[in-house]
């Protein structure tokens, strides 16, 4: 079966400093990949998404940059934080498919900004 | 581009009543519909979702949506809650023709079952 990890589950940083969150999924390949962002009572928003190794689309502009490095390991990262970066991000996988697949999501990494 | 409005941010409800959330959604194009549940810290889950045919879905613990084409809409019900339902719902639309599939969700609704 197919699981999806992220980490860290929380994480406290300050303005201006480094991120990286990962997400790898296990138990299927070539899956397309996800990163939202859940703000402080707001829906979600769809930041990153990639159809395969090293294809990226922005969904957003912001100061975050999203990479695939492998086939099943997805990373979010900024090099400066911003108090606006807080919020409860979420990775997700579907099927290398189309519109009406389903979304599979991580359990996900709620960021504090200081 | 396509937008969803859930109207409801928040909808207390006694065990065992029914629930509506209801969910209206805009496009210039043909979408599919999705309902995910998401409870305390945890990752969403997928409760239905309308591709085709029927306009009546049925999905997991014992929800339902009707589309409504002409009104733009996609309602969840379930006809007696549990405890257990306490949870945000969002509603989320992709269009049919997209590169992989790009969800836009609404703002979601709380669901607070009470006893």
């Amino acid at each position: 079966s197919q699981t999806i990890h992220q980490w860290p589950a929380t994480l406290v940083q300050p303005v201006g400093s480094p991120l990286s969150l990962e997400c790898t999924v296990e138990g299927t390949s070539n899956p397309n990949l996800y990163w939202y962002r859940q703000a402080a009572g707001r829906g979600l928003q769809l930041l990153f998404y990639s159809v395969g190794i090293g294809q990226i689309s922005s969904e957003v502009p912001q100061n975050l940059s999203a990479s695939r490095p492998q086939d099943r390991q997805f990373i979010l990262s900024s090099k400066k934080l911003l108090l606006s970066d807080s919020g409860f991000y979420l990775c997700a996988w579907s099927v290398h498919g189309g519109a009406s697949d389903t979304q599979y999501f991580g359990p996900g990494t709620r960021l504090t900004v200081l | 581009a396509q937008s969803v409005t859930q109207l409801d941010s928040q909808v207390p409800v006694f065990e065992e009543a029914p629930v509506e959330l209801r969910c209206n959604y805009s496009s210039s194009v043909s979408v599919y519909l999705f309902w995910y549940v998401q409870y305390p810290n945890q990752g969403l889950q997928l409760l239905l979702k309308y591709l085709s045919g029927s306009t009546l879905v049925k999905g997991i613990n014992g929800f339902e949506a009707e589309f409504n084409k002409s009104q733009t809409s996609f309602h969840l019900r379930k006809p007696s809650v549990h405890i257990s339902d306490t949870a945000e719902y969002f509603c989320a639309v992709s269009p049919l023709k997209a590169a992989g599939n790009k969800l836009t969700f609404g703002g979601g609704t709380r669901v607070l079952v009470k006893p």
